[in-house]
């Protein structure tokens, strides 16, 4: 269903080792998907998306994956650098309408 | 690229006044805009989506009448807050989608707006 009021997961990584975000996603009628990265006091900032019809699609040092079966997303960056530091949400859109956002995981990267 | 602006980037209002937000697509025309709510340490919860032209689709459980959304020109969308109170307080972004937009983002977000209702 829709995001809940809850506290965020929180995702510690030393820098350079790679980081994997999970995520569930709640519709299945919906056919994008896309993470977010937002830091303190900002708006959300796209990192990559991923059509229903793909179960992996790789950026700059991240990689999304989908499975639909069980409706599970998922966000891997290599060589996590400080930068990354941030809050880290999925978000779900059916039909190329309104999105939906998942829960985030707050990811500390310790230099 | 897109670029969203919002205006003021916070704001500090007395209990029961009015507060105005105004959200600008730089430099694309969005067809449609959209208002997310933001409580601390909590996800982006959509409030409504604004058609440019035309009255605003609201949430589940969002006070049309204490939220009005404008959303006048296809490069400007505004959220009027009716009559604040404390809890309304919170961070409100928008975003903006143009019209053929599919992928590669979807949609482009401003920077959030910081509402303190005293």
């Amino acid at each position: 269903g829709e995001n809940v009021g809850l506290h965020l997961p929180t995702l510690s990584v030393q820098e350079g080792d790679n980081s994997i975000i999970n995520c569930a996603y709640s519709n299945s009628a919906s056919d994008y998907f896309i993470w977010y990265k937002q830091e303190s006091g900002k708006g959300p900032q796209f990192i990559i998306d991923i059509r229903s019809n793909m179960d992996k699609r790789q950026g700059q040092r991240v990689t999304v994956l989908l499975n639909k079966t069980v409706k599970h997303l998922s966000l891997q960056i290599a060589a996590t650098q400080p930068g990354d530091s941030a809050v880290y949400f999925c978000a779900e859109a059916a039909g190329g309408f309104k999105t939906i956002f998942g829960a985030g995981t707050r990811l500390f990267v310790k230099a | 690229g897109a670029v969203v602006s919002q205006h003021p980037s916070w704001v500090i209002c007395k209990s029961g006044t009015s507060v105005k937000i105004e959200c600008r697509s730089l430099d694309f025309q969005a067809t449609t805009m959209f208002w997310y709510r933001q409580f601390p340490k909590q996800s982006l919860m959509l409030m409504a989506t604004s058609n440019e032209g035309s009255k605003a689709t609201y949430e589940q459980g969002v006070e049309k009448d204490k939220f009005l959304i404008n959303h006048a020109s296809l490069t400007l969308s505004t959220l009027t807050v009716t009559s604040a109170h404390p809890e309304d307080s919170s961070f409100y972004i928008c975003s903006a989608k143009g019209s053929g937009v599919w992928g590669a983002g979807e949609q482009y977000f401003g920077p959030g707006t910081r509402l303190t209702v005293t």
